[in-house]
């Protein structure tokens, strides 16, 4: 079966430090990755997706990337994080013979001082 | 393009009581469409997916779902509602097809009254 795991679950960092957060897929090949802000109220925002190693698409400008240097690999980072970076990400993947259907991981949540 | 709209942000209901969580969307294609659930702290899980076979879905945790292409709606229903019923609900549409984007509702949150 498959499974996604994201890490760390719990983030606090300084303005203008940097950032990385991880989401590994196991269990399947070639999945389309993604991910997504979380903020209060505003329901979930596409950051980035990715269909293959080193393909990275982003949705919105912003302070952020993302890199895909693996098939079941991606990473998000900041170089300088901003306190308006403080959110829930998510990361998921979808099947590319599926019905659209994501799977989400657990989450992680970026508390920037 | 497409978009969802869940009106309002939260929702009560009494234990027992029936559950209703509207959502429309809009869609200039024949639309996929999906209810998540989120727990505190947690991941989204899927619910359940409307993918153009019967236009009454049913779920997981007895709740089900409706396509009134008339309406252009997608409301989520539960005969009665259990206190872990509660949590943030997310309607999301996607084209039909592989390979679309989901874009998501900003969610409502089910409370559920003893």
């Amino acid at each position: 079966s498959q499974t996604i795991h994201q890490w760390p679950a719990t983030l606090v960092q300084p303005v203008g430090s940097p950032l990385s957060l991880e989401c590994t897929v196991e269990g399947t090949s070639n999945p389309n990755l993604y991910w997504y802000r979380q903020a209060a109220g505003r329901g979930l925002q596409l950051l980035f997706y990715s269909v293959g190693i080193g393909q990275i698409s982003s949705e919105v400008p912003q302070n952020l990337s993302a890199s895909r240097p693996q098939d079941r690999q991606f990473i998000l980072s900041s170089k300088k994080l901003l306190l308006s970076d403080s959110g829930f990400y998510l990361c998921a993947w979808t099947s590319i013979s599926g019905a659209n259907v994501l799977t989400f991981g657990a989450g992680s949540r970026l508390t920037v001082l | 393009a497409q978009s969802v709209t869940q009106l309002g942000s939260h929702v009560s209901v009494s234990e027992g009581a029936l559950v209703l969580l509207r959502c429309n969307y809009s869609s200039s294609v024949p639309p996929y469409l999906f209810w998540y659930v989120q727990y505190p702290n947690q991941g989204l899980q899927l619910l359940l997916k409307y993918t153009s076979a019967a236009t009454l879905v049913k779920g997981i945790n007895g709740f089900e779902a409706e396509f009134k292409k008339s309406e252009t709606s997608f409301h989520l229903t539960k005969p009665s509602a259990h206190m872990s019923d509660a949590a943030e609900y997310f309607c999301a549409v996607s084209e039909s097809g592989a390979n679309s984007k989901l874009t998501f509702g900003k969610g409502i949150t089910l409370s559920v009254r003893p």
